[in-house]
């Protein structure tokens, strides 16, 4: 079975600084993707960055970038130049190859402070 | 492109009524989800559609939820009779499925107080 684990609640960055959001998963598959998903408070989720197990190169979007440790079974995602718009919800989640069941975390709440 | 549309956005019903919540998903889209968010929780997911075959429905509490999806397209998830524990948020989100582990676009859900 799949499982996602988020361990910072809550976190919190001054506006234009870098946070990292950590996740870990666990499969027993080899073939897998990984996503970040944001949703701010009006609730709809959007998605940040993806990842697929087999490429070793961490994905990137613009200011948003991932830290993929596969032996770790890490996926920590990195924001730089903090922004206030990216305040909110962050759910890291894991789909199995094959599966298009999306496994999620408990999510962490970015609070970006002016 | 128009996003996933789902409605109502709120709804408020006594215990033991009915409710039903529509989506339409992103033209093209074979795939369709319906989550269930609890507060402070991340999605899970209820049921998926591969056009109008429901093909995981493991987590759907089949005694008062039931979905369908006519034509492979719109769906509609109910809930009969409502009890107090199904306050949440019901998510709607599709994709092409072209492959594993197509990116999944969701709509912006409806949130049920169960009163």
């Amino acid at each position: 079975a799949q499982t996602v684990t988020q361990s910072q609640p809550e976190m919190s960055v001054q506006e234009a600084e870098t946070v990292t959001l950590s996740c870990t998963y666990d499969t027993s598959e080899s073939d897998y993707y990984l996503f970040w998903y944001k949703q701010p408070p009006s609730r709809q989720m959007i998605l940040v960055i993806r990842q697929e197990a087999y490429k070793q190169q961490n994905a990137t979007e613009n200011r948003f970038s991932v830290n993929f440790q596969k032996a770790a079974k890490s996926f920590s995602l990195k924001i730089s130049d903090s922004q206030l718009g990216d305040a909110a919800m962050y759910f890291c989640a894991s789909a199995q190859g094959g599966s298009e069941k999306l496994v999620f975390g408990k999510g962490t709440k970015l609070t970006v402070n002016p | 492109e128009a996003g996933v549309v789902q409605s109502p956005r709120y709804k408020i019903i006594e215990k033991k009524q009915p409710v039903a919540f529509w989506c339409n998903p992103i033209s093209g889209h074979n795939t369709l989800y319906w989550y269930l968010q609890n507060l402070g929780q991340g999605p899970e997911l209820l049921i998926r559609y591969e056009n109008e075959e429901a093909v995981d429905d493991s987590q759907l509490p089949k005694d008062r939820f039931s979905a369908e999806r006519l034509k492979g397209v719109d769906s509609t998830l109910k809930i009969q009779p409502a009890e107090l524990g199904d306050s949440a948020v019901y998510l709607c989100a599709s994709s092409q499925n072209m492959r594993g582990g197509d990116t999944q676009y969701f709509g912006p859900g409806t949130r049920l107080t169960v009163l």
